[in-house]
Formats: structure tokens, sequence, C-alpha cells
């Protein structure tokens, strides 16, 4: 049973460019959470997709854009890259929440590192 | 929003010294998830705390949540050059996957 997997592992961009990165949930997991995590700080979430839709959203820019597909896979977009952008990005996958007072499990892919010159 | 403080930053600690991290809010919490990020990896998770004063065991580790959910500690145990990583406790609401994850710390293990 496969993990979560992100592609590509490593990316090197310029000031001013697009970046797509791509996640592949874990197998059963239909929801899929994006997180930012810079060099010596905690993960910050920026979106949450389920159904192909925009579920939650953390404080990134609009230059932060997603895309969930029906194999429930996903796609983060990031326009305009500032050197700030730099950082490691995380997909996690897990069941969405349906039921009250209950939490899933999420799983973490291995990360994308963007680096911003 | 919601933010989550952890304490210390920096622990470094003799193998087979113990190590405790704490994790603060000012807010009471729904629940509260601990991770494991070794160097160079990414966030596993190791528990999940989500009735008060609840405690967990795993092995060498102890988990905690505190009376008023506004607390969460980890203790290890007799620490091994295994448990070198950054420990994240991170929370979250009942129906909502959001994770609000704290600043980490970060332990480093003298041999």
């Amino acid at each position: 049973d496969a993990g979560v997997t992100q592609s590509p592992t490593h990316l090197i961009k310029t000031r001013g460019q697009q970046v797509t990165l791509r996640c592949s949930p874990k197998s059963g997991h239909d929801t899929v959470s994006w997180y930012q995590q810079a060099l010596g700080q905690g993960p910050q979430f920026i979106f949450q997709y389920y159904e192909e839709e925009e579920r939650q959203r953390g404080n990134f820019p609009d230059r932060f854009s997603g895309h969930q597909f029906p194999n429930y896979s996903s796609e983060l977009n990031v326009n305009a890259l500032l050197l700030g952008d730099s950082a490691l990005y995380l997909c996690a996958s897990s069941f969405l929440v349906t039921r009250a007072y209950s939490y899933n499990e999420q799983f973490f892919g291995p990360g994308t590192r963007l680096t911003v010159l | 929003g919601q933010q989550v403080m952890q304490i210390p930053q920096y622990q470094h600690v003799q193998e087979g010294e113990d190590f405790t991290t704490y994790c603060n809010s000012s807010t009471t919490l729904s629940n509260i998830q601990w991770y494991k990020q070794r160097p160079g990896g990414h966030p596993v998770f190791l528990i999940q705390l989500v009735k008060s004063g609840e405690v967990k065991k795993q092995k060498r580790l102890t988990f905690q949540f505190g009376e008023a959910k506004k607390n969460s500690s980890l203790h290890i145990t007799a620490t091994q050059t295994t448990d070198v990583g950054t420990y994240f406790c991170a929370a979250s609401n009942f129906g909502n996957e959001k994770l609000t994850f704290g600043t980490g710390t970060r332990l480093t293990i003298i041999p």
C-alpha cells in the first residue's frame, strides 16, 4: 500500500516564475491538505481539497492555488514566485471527517523542497 | 487565529537522560496531536489526545493532555540516538482537518 507521494522532490526556480507541485494521496483517502514549512519552523496550513473543491484555506495570498482531480490527487500552484516562497511543501492526506467529535489522522508525504533564487 | 506555542525550542541531552517538551495554547483545544520529524524528513504522526487529562504511553514516550485542554506534554524516558528530531504538537478542531502546528522542539542527543 503506497503512502502519500509527492513530485518533484526538489525544484529550483527564479523570482517571478510559476511552479506546480503534485501529490498523490494514500490509497483510500479522499482529502488532501497542503502545508508550507520554512526552514526551522513548523508547517503552516495552505489549503485543503475535498471532492475537487477547496474546503478550507489558511493565510496565504491568491498566488497560491490548487486543484484536486477525480482520482483524489492534487496540485499546488504558486505564481509570481518570491524569495520567501522557498520552503518545504508538504502534502497530507486523510479521510474527510464526517461525524461530529471525530478526527482522522493525517499522513504526510516526503515533501517538495522549493528553492527560489 | 489559533496559536500553539512550544517550549523549549531546542534541547540537548546526554543519551539516557529524559526529555520533555511542552505545548501551550491560549484557547481550549478540541484535540492535540504529536508528530516527529527527523532531520531532512517529513512529519510522522505519533499520537492523538482528545480527552481532558488524558495520558497515553508508547514504550518510552508518555503523552499528556491538560485538564483544561489548553496544554500538552511529551516526555521521553532514557533517550536514545534514534529519538533525534523535531517534535511538533498540532491542534485541530473536530470536523476540521486543518492542523495548527506548534513551533517545535528540536532534540539532539549527545552520545
